[in-house]
């Protein structure tokens, strides 16, 4: 079965343009997670969607936001690109939601903001 | 409070010894504990995971102990390899699929 894919892999953007990151989780799996990875942070939730409703939602600012489509698979876009935003965005699959059920990331996209 | 945290955030350890991990946590609604194992330039990978109603979980040479009264649990890797070489992290919910993280144990095991 094929893992979680993420595309793409490498982005560079300019402070205050905007940016959509792409997700394909396992198939069968119905719940898609994002988290952001830092040096300084570590790994933060972001947020969870599951039946193309946002689930859960960390502590970001608006311009962070996601959607997932009928067949699970699920974008991220963060509007105004700040220079802090420059991180390991990872995308996180599992079967379902409302439980914790095993999550199974992807490779990750890793975006730079200059 | 939604906190995990982990030590050390570095571990050394010979090939054979044993690497141990600690996290604790202050939130007693946590319910699930997962360990992921994370390779430069790869995503984190789900290495084992425990709920807190079991003290022990074994799979292979990797142990997770789990100490509810003390808000505690810890990842043990037995005849630790070079091949184990990578950073570590804890992470607990109470809400399905949303983690928090610790802030990651950088391992090296020497040869």
């Amino acid at each position: 079965k094929a893992g979680v894919t993420q595309t793409p892999r490498y982005l560079i953007k300019t402070r205050g343009q905007q940016v959509t990151l792409s997700c394909s989780p396992i198939s069968g799996h119905r719940s898609v997670s994002w988290y952001q990875q830092t040096p300084g942070q570590g790994l933060q939730f972001l947020f969870e969607y599951f039946s193309e409703t946002q689930r859960n939602k960390g502590n970001f600012p608006g311009r962070f936001s996601g959607r997932q489509f009928s067949n699970s698979r699920s974008e991220m876009n963060v509007s105004t690109l700040e220079l802090g935003d420059s991180a390991l965005y990872l995308c996180a699959s599992s079967l379902a939601a409302g439980t914790s059920y095993e999550q199974y990331f992807g490779p990750g996209t890793r975006l730079t903001v200059t | 409070q939604q906190q995990v945290k982990q030590s050390p955030q570095s571990l050394i350890v010979q090939k054979g010894g044993i690497s141990i991990i600690n996290c604790a946590y202050e939130n007693t609604a946590f319910d699930y504990f997962p360990w992921y194992q994370q390779f430069p330039g790869k995503g984190p990978a789900l290495l084992i995971a425990i709920r807190p109603d079991v003290s022990e979980k074994k799979e292979g040479r990797f142990t997770i102990s789990f100490n509810k009264s003390a808000k505690q649990f810890s990842l043990h890797i037995m005849d630790s390899q070079p091949g184990d070489s990578a950073t570590y992290f804890c992470a607990a919910t109470n809400a399905g699929n949303m983690l928090t993280f610790g802030g990651g144990t950088r391992l090296m095991v020497k040869p």
